[in-house]
C-alpha cells in the first residue's frame, strides 16, 4: 500500500531565513510525487511535481525540491523564505488512489 | 476560465438528511476525485474516478455515494449523515498521464459541512 510521510507537523522560521520540508514516500513503483500549499482558508495550489528524469525540480514561488529513491524522500526546499510562504505544505503520491501526508505548518517569524 | 466548482461552499443539516455535493470540471479532465479535511490528518481521499462510470473507493469511503455518469460530473452523497461526517470536503480532478499514473490535481473552493 502506498503511503506518505511528513515528520514535521509544525516548523517556524525567521524571514530570510533557508527552509527544507520532509517527505517518505512508499510506493510500489517510482511514483509521481507532488508538493502542494495550502493559505489558511484557501484550496491546494501545486507548487510543483515529479515523474521522472532530473531528480532536482523546480517550481513556482521559488522552491525547488529533490527526489532521492534510495532514500524514499522527496524533500521541499527554498533558500529564503517570505512572510507570504506561512502555509500548510502537503506531500501527495498519485497512482489513481492518492495520498497526502499530514502536512506541516509553516510559521515564519519577522 | 479553467475550474472546478463546488456547490454549495457551506451547508449546515441534521442527522440523517439527505444531501449532495456538486462537483463540476470545465478542464475535460478523466480523474476526478473527493477528499475530507480533518485538522491534523491531512486530506483523505472519499472516492475516485479514473473516467465516466468508474468510481473506486479512497480511504474513507464509509458514509459516501458518488457517481459518475458525465466527465465533467462528480458529485458526493450522503445518504445518511451524522455528525462525524462534519468536515472541509474538496473536489478535485486531473489528467491522465501515461502508465495509469495521474497529473496534478486541480482543486475546488472547498465544502465547509456541518452535521449537528
Amino acid at each position: 500500500a502506498q503511503s506518505v510521510t511528513q515528520p514535521d507537523i509544525h516548523i517556524t522560521v525567521s524571514e530570510g531565513a533557508s527552509l527544507e520540508l520532509r517527505c517518505n514516500y512508499s510506493y510500489g513503483a517510482t511514483p509521481y510525487l507532488f508538493w502542494y500549499v495550502q493559505s489558511p482558508g484557501q484550496g491546494l495550489q501545486l507548487l510543483l511535481k515529479y515523474f521522472s528524469g532530473d531528480t532536482l525540480v523546480q517550481g513556482i514561488k521559488g522552491f525547488e525540491a529533490e527526489f532521492k529513491r534510495s532514500q524514499s524522500s522527496f524533500n521541499l526546499r527554498k533558500p529564503s523564505v517570505h512572510w507570504s510562504d506561512a502555509a500548510e505544505y502537503f506531500c501527495a503520491v498519485n497512482a489513481g488512489k492518492s495520498t497526502f501526508g499530514d502536512g506541516t505548518t509553516l510559521t515564519v517569524k519577522p | 476560465e479553467a475550474q472546478v466548482t463546488q456547490n454549495p461552499r457551506y451547508l449546515i443539516t441534521v442527522t440523517g438528511k439527505k444531501l449532495t455535493v456538486t462537483c463540476s470540471q470545465n478542464m475535460n479532465h478523466e480523474y476526478m476525485s473527493w477528499y475530507r479535511q480533518d485538522p491534523g490528518l491531512g486530506l483523505r481521499q472519499i472516492y475516485y474516478s479514473m473516467n465516466v462510470e468508474v468510481t473506486d473507493k479512497g480511504d474513507v469511503p464509509e458514509g459516501y455515494k458518488v457517481s459518475r455518469k458525465e466527465k465533467r460530473n462528480f458529485p458526493l452523497i450522503l445518504e445518511s449523515p451524522s455528525p462525524n461526517q462534519t468536515s472541509l470536503y474538496f473536489c478535485a480532478s486531473g489528467r491522465e498521464e501515461a502508465g495509469g499514473r495521474y497529473n496534478e490535481q486541480f482543486f475546488g473552493p472547498g465544502t465547509r459541512l456541518t452535521v449537528l
